[in-house]
């Protein structure tokens, strides 16, 4: 049973557009959401996270935004560049001692 | 790559051998995982560990075994390799410190089983 669900699989985006990644979870007692970028050859790296007490969290041209009614949190990308063209994972984790629970990944491309 | 690193790097082997790959951190941290990223997978998490040979099963542990003699090693093991097991492994830590619960990522092993 897959806990946290990602979509799209793929995406492209034109350079300077936004990119947006939604994911959708099913356990309320989540409370840790991570994003994680990876470039091909490489292992997954913390981009940004958040906790469910918050509904926005803005890192530079990232933003999280969270729906805790909805049990969903989406990952903008603004001024999409082609160095962000990477895969991107969301997580959710019940807490310190809990593991992590990936979603599948959203592959997305940004065109020059 | 917060002091992870992953051996072999890549490796070849055939059915029915046994394969050992490893995970060496240089901080102490408690927490180490092991996973398998496959296409239209993800990452799935195989066996993770909670200190010294305080280990426990993730959600795709069939086939893989894993032994923690020292907190700097998290070994996985393959006992015998199938072509089901052909992936790449990430191994994680996490340092489990108060108001964090974030997992770093060593570089990988490409596995490839013929």
């Amino acid at each position: 049973q897959q806990q946290v669900k990602q979509s799209p699989q793929s995406l492209i985006v034109q350079k300077g557009g936004i990119s947006i990644i939604n994911c959708a979870y099913e356990n309320t007692a989540f409370d840790y959401f991570p994003w994680y970028q990876q470039f091909p050859g490489k292992g997954p790296a913390l981009l940004i996270a958040i906790r469910p007490d918050v509904s926005e969290k803005k890192e530079g041209r990232f933003t999280i935004s969270f729906n805790k009614s909805a049990k969903q949190f989406s990952l903008h990308i603004m001024d999409s560049q082609p160095g962000d063209s990477a895969t991107y994972f969301c997580a959710a984790s019940l807490g310190r001692d809990d593991k992590i629970i990936f979603g599948k990944g959203t592959r997305l491309h940004i065109l020059p | 790559d917060a002091g992870i690193t992953q051996s072999p790097r890549h490796k070849v082997t055939e059915t029915g051998t046994p394969v050992t790959l490893r995970c060496h951190q240089t901080e102490n941290h408690r927490y180490m995982y092991w996973y398998r990223q496959d296409p239209g997978h993800g990452l799935r998490l195989i066996h993770y560990s909670y200190g010294v040979k305080d280990t426990d099963k993730g959600e795709v542990s069939d086939g893989y075994s894993v032994s923690r003699s020292k907190t700097e090693d998290f070994l996985l093991t393959l006992e015998s390799a199938t072509s089901s097991q052909t992936s790449v492994y990430f191994c994680a830590i996490k340092p489990g410190l108060a108001g964090t619960d974030t997992q770093y990522f060593g570089p990988g092993t490409r596995l490839t089983v013929l």
